[in-house]
């Protein structure tokens, strides 16, 4: 069955610190891939998205992510995070094209400290 | 973007009792939505995928008697959550993807908080 993997279960990083989340995911054959931010209280949002073109993905606020097909994975970055970032990030695959819905990773905590 | 509301955002229910759940599209017509769980510190989990005018399709687990959907307009999916108990607390999350908008990408609802006494 197809499966997304978030290494981390919860990251903790002073302001200004540079972030990366892993994700990996199980299905072989054409992915679109997405990150998704949950704020606290809040419903989710898209962060970016990947469907073909160049594996680095730019997305809002500053983050970016790379897909690496050799590795099933996509990364999500941010040079330097801030305390407003502190959130749960989702990882999320579409196996196909169509109306299918997305699978999610279990996610990421993420905790940025003054 | 598109644009997905839930309503109720937050309910208290006594156990026994049903509740029902509302998701609209509100710029935009969703033939499929889909219908997810998020336990507290958990992932979103798919519990399933409501067509408009047909029958939702179920995940493996998932109760049909007991999450009822009906989805029957291109705008609007209910799902009634019966004879609750509180294991049924959770939040629950619709979505739905913008058939016009040429992407993947499904928009979600602000989420409803079910609590069961």
């Amino acid at each position: 069955a197809q499966s997304v993997s978030q290494h981390n279960h919860h990251v903790i990083l002073s302001e200004a610190a540079s972030l990366e989340l892993g994700c990996n995911y199980s299905y072989g054959g054409t992915v679109n891939l997405f990150w998704y931010v949950q704020y606290p209280g809040q419903h989710l949002q898209l962060l970016l998205k990947y469907f073909s073109g160049d594996p680095l993905v730019k997305g809002i606020k500053g983050f970016e992510a790379e897909f690496i097909k050799s590795k099933f994975s996509f990364n999500l970055r941010k040079p330097s995070v801030q305390w407003s970032d502190t959130a749960e990030y989702f990882c999320a695959v579409l196996k196909s094209s169509g109306n299918t819905p997305l699978v999610f990773g279990k996610g990421t905590r993420l905790s940025v400290i003054a | 973007g598109a644009v997905v509301s839930q309503h109720p955002s937050w309910v208290i229910c006594k156990s026994g009792t049903s509740v029902k759940i509302e998701c609209r599209s509100l710029d935009f017509q969703a033939t499929t939505m889909f219908w997810y769980r998020q336990f507290p510190k958990q992932s979103l989990m798919l519990m399933a995928t409501s067509n408009e005018g047909s029958k939702a399709t179920y995940e493996q687990g998932v109760e049909k008697d007991k999450f009822l959907i009906n989805h029957a307009s291109l705008t609007l999916s209910t799902l009634t959550v019966t004879s609750a108990h509180p294991e049924d607390s959770s939040f629950y999350i619709c979505s739905a993807r913008d058939p016009t908008g040429g992407t993947g990408e499904l928009f979600f609802g602000e989420g409803s908080r079910l609590t069961v006494l």
